[in-house]
């Protein structure tokens, strides 16, 4: 079945440790996003890609950053992570992102824990 | 600013119906969707409306009134599975999807 993949399922990492997380889709979908959720709150969008475009939220802290080396894969990157970098990492596609009924389709997450 | 307001939590009880509401402000409107979140897992699409009124699927439907800047979703014959977060997302005029906060169900036998 077409789906969008998130590895690994748990991460742990060490404060201040640089750590990556993946994620894969075959839906052949244009745009990818990344969310961060904690606990109780609504999802917040960290970055996106329209096909090769990057598009970064102006609140996004430098220290997570983004790759998108082919449609199907994206990763994002923590390069510092702090205590209040844990939270679940979303990974999701869109087929286009440009019209109004563009629903998402979401990885399972990742759930980042930083010791 | 734009602004997306739910229900923290809503007890319901197993067979019943429940009803959970979504006020929003946001910047232009292209459509509003009902996702779907168990603890721990990833939302799953549940239903979008973009003109006013009811849409029915199955057990679950979402009415939308764009004048009042409201929608509901309304739940019926409830199982226990239905227990899990439900999130109300708007499609503002630039085609950013603006999040609430989600609503913690909770089915009780």
């Amino acid at each position: 079945d077409a789906m969008v993949i998130q590895n690994p399922r748990y991460q742990v990492t060490q404060f201040g440790k640089p750590v990556t997380l993946s994620c894969s889709q075959t839906l052949n979908h244009n745009v990818m996003y990344w969310y961060q959720q904690k606990s109780s709150q609504a999802p917040k969008l960290l970055f996106h890609y329209y096909d090769k475009d990057f598009n970064n939220e102006a609140d996004t802290p430098d220290n997570f950053q983004s790759r998108r080396p082919n449609t199907s894969f994206c990763f994002l990157d923590i390069r510092s992570p702090g205590l209040g970098d844990a939270a679940m990492y979303l990974c999701a596609t869109s087929r286009d992102g440009q019209g109004g009924y563009e629903k998402l389709f979401f990885g399972s997450g990742t759930q980042l824990s930083v010791l | 600013g734009q602004n997306i307001d739910q229900p923290t939590e809503m007890t319901a009880t197993e067979g019943a119906i429940v009803q959970i509401n979504c006020t929003y402000q946001t910047s232009g409107f292209n459509g509003l969707f009902w996702y779907q979140q168990h603890a721990g897992e990833a939302p799953t699409f549940l239903s979008y409306n973009v003109l006013d009124g009811l849409e029915e699927k199955g057990r679950f439907s979402s009415f939308l009134s764009r004048s009042k800047g409201y929608s509901y979703l309304l739940l019926k014959e409830l199982q226990m599975k239905d227990s899990a977060s439900y999130l109300c997302a708007v499609m503002d005029s630039n085609y950013q999807l603006i999040w609430g906060a989600g609503t913690k169900l909770i089915i009780k036998p």
